[in-house]
């Protein structure tokens, strides 16, 4: 069965700061791959999705995605924080021969001023 | 926009009570899905339709049912709420296989 891992429960970055957060997956096959948002409160929003093609994925505001077969990651980035982002974020794969979305356990992202 | 709305923000329910959440989606999807979020734990999969009156079981589906009579709905009943089901719940829905969820706002459930 697929499943993703999130390594990182907690991460504290500064206003202003680059940002990476990690994201691993097992799957048989090429997978599609998401990162989705949430504020506090409220429900997920996509960040960013890959199907296939350029594994350079950008996304919505400001975030990018890079997809590594060989290291079974999609990790997200931003280069430039800011206090706005402070939120959950999550990764998920898409599962084989289905329509259901796994996701990881999420990372909480802070940041300082 | 797709948009998928869940009828109430927040609840508070007691103890044995039957308990309704339910979902609306505008776009025609056919899969809807019910997902359980706790901290640490991500979001778990508790049933999910494919079709109105098609259903199937997530990862946890122990305590919950769901109904599915027309395409744009889809409730998730709890038949006797326990403690143990406070949680934020989330209901998501989709076109095929390998597209994006588009996710409701989320009810937060407190159970007294």
């Amino acid at each position: 069965a697929q499943s993703v891992t999130q390594p990182d429960i907690h991460i504290t970055v500064s206003e202003g700061a680059s940002l990476e957060l990690r994201c691993n997956y097992s799957y048989g096959a090429t997978p599609y791959l998401f990162w989705y948002v949430q504020s506090p409160g409220q429900g997920l929003q996509l960040l960013l999705k890959y199907f296939s093609g350029d594994t350079l994925v950008q996304g919505i505001k400001g975030f990018e995605a890079e997809f590594k077969r060989s290291q079974s990651s999609f990790n997200l980035r931003k280069p430039s924080v800011h206090w706005s982002d402070a939120a959950e974020y999550f990764c998920a794969v898409g599962e084989l021969y289905g329509n259901k979305l796994v996701f990881g356990a999420g990372t909480i992202l802070r940041v300082k001023s | 926009d797709v948009k998928v709305t869940q009828s109430s923000r927040y609840l508070v329910k007691r103890t044995g009570e039957k308990v309704f959440l339910e979902c609306v989606q505008d776009m025609d999807h056919e899969n809807m899905f019910w997902y359980r979020q706790d901290p640490g734990l991500g979001l778990r999969l508790i049933y999910f339709s494919y079709d109105v009156k098609m259903k199937e079981k997530g990862d946890i589906p122990e305590g919950y049912s769901v109904s599915r009579e027309k395409k744009e709905r889809f409730s998730l009943i709890l038949e006797s709420a326990s403690t143990n089901q406070t949680s934020m719940y989330l209901c998501a829905s989709k076109t095929g296989a390998n597209t994006e969820a588009f996710f409701g706002q989320g009810t937060r459930l407190t159970v007294v």
